[in-house]
């Protein structure tokens, strides 16, 4: 069984301060990690995974994630927010077995302040 | 084009009425889901198809069905809508290979019965 914990619901940042967003998990087998990113009124869509090789991965728009191991994590983070990134953030795993099960945290709304 | 189509985007029905989404995808991807969210519990898994002759329950099936027409069409019915059942649906494909579990969303279908 795996489970995905997202402490913060609601994240409020202002306009270029720095955020990050939490993302613990639990597996008993080893998981690829995802960050997907929900806009209003718009579906999921992907924004960073983590797969293999180096533990930093990059978005386009400036977000990164370290994959933790030893600490079960998958935090994210940017340094300088902008209005544009309201929106809410699922962290997601899935098992490398056969079928790939997909678990998703429950998700945090960032709120950028002007 | 969305290569992950779903329809109806809203509807709004009455307790007891039938009612179907569809989606439908472009991407050539196997393995096809049917997601529901409501605010604060993230995404929860309905059905799941790995392949046309494959449909397997996720975690919250009672009160739904699925149907794998092709392998570019997933439908979900809900036979007789309950107030309960207003909520998000998300249809998601993947592909096998690689087999990461990366997973591509529709823009989603706002269901709401009274």
């Amino acid at each position: 069984a795996q489970s995905v914990t997202q402490l913060d619901s609601q994240v409020p940042v202002f306009e270029e301060a720095p955020v990050e967003l939490r993302c613990n998990y639990s597996s008993s087998v080893s998981v690829y990690l995802f960050w997907y990113v929900q806009y209003p009124n718009q579906g999921l869509q992907l924004l960073l995974k983590y797969l293999s090789g180096s533990t930093l991965v990059e978005s386009i728009n400036g977000f990164e994630a370290e994959f933790n191991k030893s600490q079960t994590s998958f935090h994210l983070r940017k340094p300088s927010v902008h209005i544009s990134d309201t929106a809410e953030y699922f962290c997601a795993v899935s098992d490398m077995g056969g079928y790939q099960k997909v678990t998703f945290g429950t998700g945090t709304k960032l709120q950028v302040i002007p | 084009d969305a290569d992950v189509t779903q329809t109806p985007r809203n509807r709004i029905t009455k307790t007891g009425k039938r009612i179907m989404l569809e989606c439908s995808q472009t991407k050539g991807h196997d393995r096809m889901y049917w997601y529901r969210q409501d605010p604060g519990l993230g995404l929860q898994l309905i059905y799941y198809s790995f392949d046309v002759k494959d449909i397997n329950k996720g975690e919250i099936s009672d009160g739904y069905s699925v149907s794998r027409q092709a392998q570019a069409k997933f439908s979900l019915s809900l036979e007789s809508a309950i107030p309960n059942q207003t909520a998000l649906y998300f249809c998601a494909t993947s592909d096998s290979n690689p087999g990461t579990g990366e997973l591509f969303f529709g823009e989603g279908s706002r269901l709401t019965v009274l």
